[in-house]
């Protein structure tokens, strides 16, 4: 199975302020890579597929890019609701595995 | 607007059985295959496996084979996963969420409670 692997565990990002998380896949995964954005007690919400193309109704200062292995998740312009964990997901291979998850928070 | 609409929350005995469900709405039920996710107390998103609910053909990750069972029922348009000899470490939520360029929908969650 593919192994992701996420970075930082956890961070705190003041409002306003620019964050980036990392995943790093065990081998390529050829841009099949999503992020989700999970809120205390809610579903998962995917943000971004594909890498960088971002799901309807997402706003904009979420952007993701990378290739390879290599693979980062931007939040421009932190907004109290940005708070959550945020998961990787690789689907280029069947089992479609996650990352560990990324908490953020406001400061 | 699709939705999938899970069923109650469970509270079962050490070594029973329970069975989920994930109503379907909204699409052609057996257009994308329901994967279901497995989130314990505090921790990330697991893969349990998958159904095609056109053939019913399953997938399951290895850990979870003996655990969970997957079916369909196209009457219905409604997803099951049944869990066996539950444990304190099938304490968790359980969601199920179809999949297209990602998961893009996905169940409420089943919170399933393991406990004597």
């Amino acid at each position: 199975d593919i192994q992701m692997t996420q970075s930082p565990h956890s961070l705190s990002a003041s409002l306003g302020e620019t964050v980036s998380i990392e995943c790093l896949a065990s081998e390529g995964i050829s841009n099949y890579l999503a992020w989700y954005q999970q809120k205390p007690g809610k579903s998962p919400q995917l943000l971004i597929y594909y890498a960088s193309s971002l799901q309807d109704g997402v706003p904009s200062r979420f952007s993701g890019s990378g290739s390879g292995t290599q693979y980062s998740l931007k939040i421009s312009n932190m907004q109290p609701e940005d708070e959550g964990v945020y998961y990787c997901q690789q689907g280029y291979k069947y089992p479609r595995t996650f990352g560990g998850g990324t908490k953020l928070e406001l400061k | 607007e699709v939705q999938l609409q899970q069923s109650g929350p469970e509270l079962q005995r050490p070594g029973a059985s329970v069975k989920l469900s994930c109503k379907a709405s909204g699409y052609t039920f057996t257009e994308y295959y329901m994967y279901w996710v497995k989130q314990r107390p505090k921790q990330g998103l697991e893969l349990i496996g998958r159904i095609d609910p056109e053939d019913c053909s399953t997938d399951y990750v290895e850990k979870f084979k003996n655990k969970a069972t997957l079916t369909a029922d196209t009457s219905s348009n409604t997803a099951y996963m049944q869990l066996s000899s539950l444990t304190s470490e099938d304490t968790a939520t359980y969601f199920c969420a179809t999949y297209d360029r990602g998961f893009a929908y996905w169940g409420q969650g089943t919170l399933v409670t393991v406990s004597s």
